[in-house]
């Protein structure tokens, strides 16, 4: 079936520094995919919707500085944390639509920790 | 608002017990109800869905049905294997692209 991948695993970063997070879809092309984020023993919360060729749309509450997004292509969309700070550490997990209705596919998330 | 609320773990049961997550929701409208799985290093994998009332999802032996009078969409395995391992996140969409998840429940199957 359809894998969507994310690099990387796992990745920590000093404090003030960028960090770039890949969302691909591997056998399929992805208008449209989805970035979360779950907290420790919490829920994933929708950050935003990645839309190949137009900007980002990004929740209520989601900076949309400092979580940059882009579709670059029909299999790529990225986030990147600028100015990272310790209270950014988290596990940030992208989706994407498959062809059935109300089904997603989902990455195996990122695990960012700021040091 | 929209929500869910799923039994927090972690749950430890021994091979071939019964298995019960609970998971009740909130919803503006009428929701999808699903319960997705991750293994270990892994996406999450859709185990299951139910799209109106009183449908049952089920798949490899689980099942859940949407009750609407309750608001709940428990999820059940007659008989756990140790494969079945993993953490069950119960999920709601509206509209097919924002879902709403519980935190999620960690079970372990011991031999």
């Amino acid at each position: 079936g359809a894998v969507v991948s994310q690099h990387p695993s796992w990745v920590i970063c000093k404090s003030g520094t960028s960090v770039k997070i890949e969302c691909r879809s591997l056998d399929f092309q992805a208008t449209t995919m989805f970035w979360y984020r779950q907290f420790p023993k919490q829920s994933l919360m929708l950050m935003a919707t990645s839309n190949e060729g137009s900007k980002a749309t990004y929740e209520q509450g989601v900076e949309k500085d400092k979580f940059l997004i882009n579709h670059a292509s029909l299999t790529l969309s990225t986030l990147t944390v600028t100015s990272a700070h310790p209270e950014d550490s988290s596990f940030y997990i992208c989706s994407a639509p498959t062809s059935v209705s109300y089904e997603q596919y989902f990455g195996p998330g990122t695990r960012l920790t700021v040091t | 608002g929209n929500s869910v609320t799923q039994m927090e773990g972690p749950v430890t049961l021994s091979e071939e017990a019964f298995l019960t997550i609970n998971c009740t929701y909130t919803a503006t409208g009428y929701p999808s109800l699903f319960w997705y799985v991750q293994y270990p290093g892994e996406g999450l994998q859709l185990l299951l869905k139910a799209t109106k009332a009183d449908d049952k999802g089920s798949n490899k032996g689980f099942e859940a049905t949407y009750r609407k009078e309750t608001t709940s969409f428990h999820l059940e395995k007659g008989s756990v294997q140790v494969s079945d391992s993993a953490v069950y996140f119960c999920a709601l969409s509206l509209t097919g692209n924002q879902f709403y998840f519980g935190t999620g429940t960690s079970l372990t199957v011991i031999p």
